[in-house]
C-alpha cells in the first residue's frame, strides 16, 4: 500500500492553461520529487524538493515549479501548458533522499 | 551522462516460464541500481535494489546482481506468473547525496496462462 497520494487522478486542460498537481507524500519523508513519464517511456525527473527548498532540477524549463509545505504537502505547477505536457506525472517521496523513493499512483494530464 | 538501457519489449511469456530482461547502464561514480514495476493504471513499486558491486537485490522471486564490469544489472525470475504482467524499470540513482532516478524506458512483459 503507498503511503503517496495524488490528487486528481485525471485532469483535461487545454493549451496555454495553467494547471496545479497536488501531493500528499508519507509522513516523516522530507524530500518529494516529481517525474513526468511520457506514453510508452520511462519516467524523467522534473525536479526535487527538501525541506521546503527546490535542491535540484532535471531537463525541465521554469514554467514547472513546486512547493512544498510543513505539512508533507506538495504542488507541481505548470504554467502554459503545451501539448507535449500531456503525460504521467509521478510524485515521489523520500527521507533525506535515500535510497527508499516512494511514488504515488500518480496523475494523468491531457493538454488539448 | 547517467543513461539506462533496457531491453525492448513487449515480452509475452508462457506460466512458468523463465524471465530475463536486460538493463545496462552508464554512469559516474558509483550508482546504486533499481527495479521498479508499473501495474497498469498505477504508480511505480520499487521491486529490488543494489547498491555496490557484486550486490544480489531479491524480491517476491526476482533476483538482479550488480556487475560493475559489465555495468549490467539484468532481471530474473524463475518461473513467471500471469500476475507478473506488469511493466518493468530498470533505475538508477548516481553518487554520494543523489536526488535524481535515471529510469530506463521499460520492458513490458505479458504473462499468459
Amino acid at each position: 500500500e503507498t503511503g503517496v497520494t495524488q490528487s486528481p487522478t485525471h485532469l483535461i486542460k487545454t493549451r496555454g492553461q495553467q494547471v496545479t498537481l497536488r501531493c500528499s507524500s508519507q509522513s516523516g519523508h522530507n524530500t518529494v520529487s516529481w517525474y513526468q513519464q511520457a506514453l510508452g517511456q520511462g519516467p524523467q525527473f522534473i525536479f526535487q524538493n527538501y525541506r521546503e527548498e527546490e535542491n535540484g532540477r532535471g531537463n525541465f524549463p521554469p514554467r514547472f515549479s513546486g512547493l512544498q509545505f510543513p505539512n508533507y504537502s506538495s504542488e507541481l505547477n505548470v504554467n502554459a501548458l503545451e501539448l507535449d505536457d500531456s503525460a504521467l506525472y509521478l510524485c515521489a517521496s523520500s527521507q533525506n533522499g535515500d535510497y527508499g523513493y516512494t511514488f504515488g499512483s500518480g496523475t494523468r494530464l491531457t493538454v488539448v | 551522462g547517467n543513461s539506462v538501457t533496457q531491453m525492448e519489449g513487449p515480452v509475452t511469456l508462457s506460466e512458468e516460464a523463465f524471465l530475463t530482461i536486460n538493463c545496462t547502464y552508464t554512469a559516474t561514480g558509483y550508482p546504486s541500481l533499481f527495479w521498479y514495476v508499473q501495474y497498469p493504471g498505477e504508480g511505480l513499486q520499487l521491486l529490488l535494489k543494489a547498491t555496490k558491486a557484486d550486490d544480489k537485490g531479491s524480491n517476491k522471486g526476482f533476483e538482479a546482481t550488480y556487475r560493475k564490469e559489465t555495468t549490467s544489472f539484468h532481471l530474473e525470475k524463475g518461473s513467471v506468473q500471469v500476475s507478473d504482467s506488469a511493466v518493468y524499470f530498470c533505475a538508477l540513482l548516481s553518487g554520494a547525496g543523489s536526488y535524481q532516478l535515471t529510469f530506463g524506458k521499460g520492458t513490458k512483459l505479458s504473462v499468459i496462462p
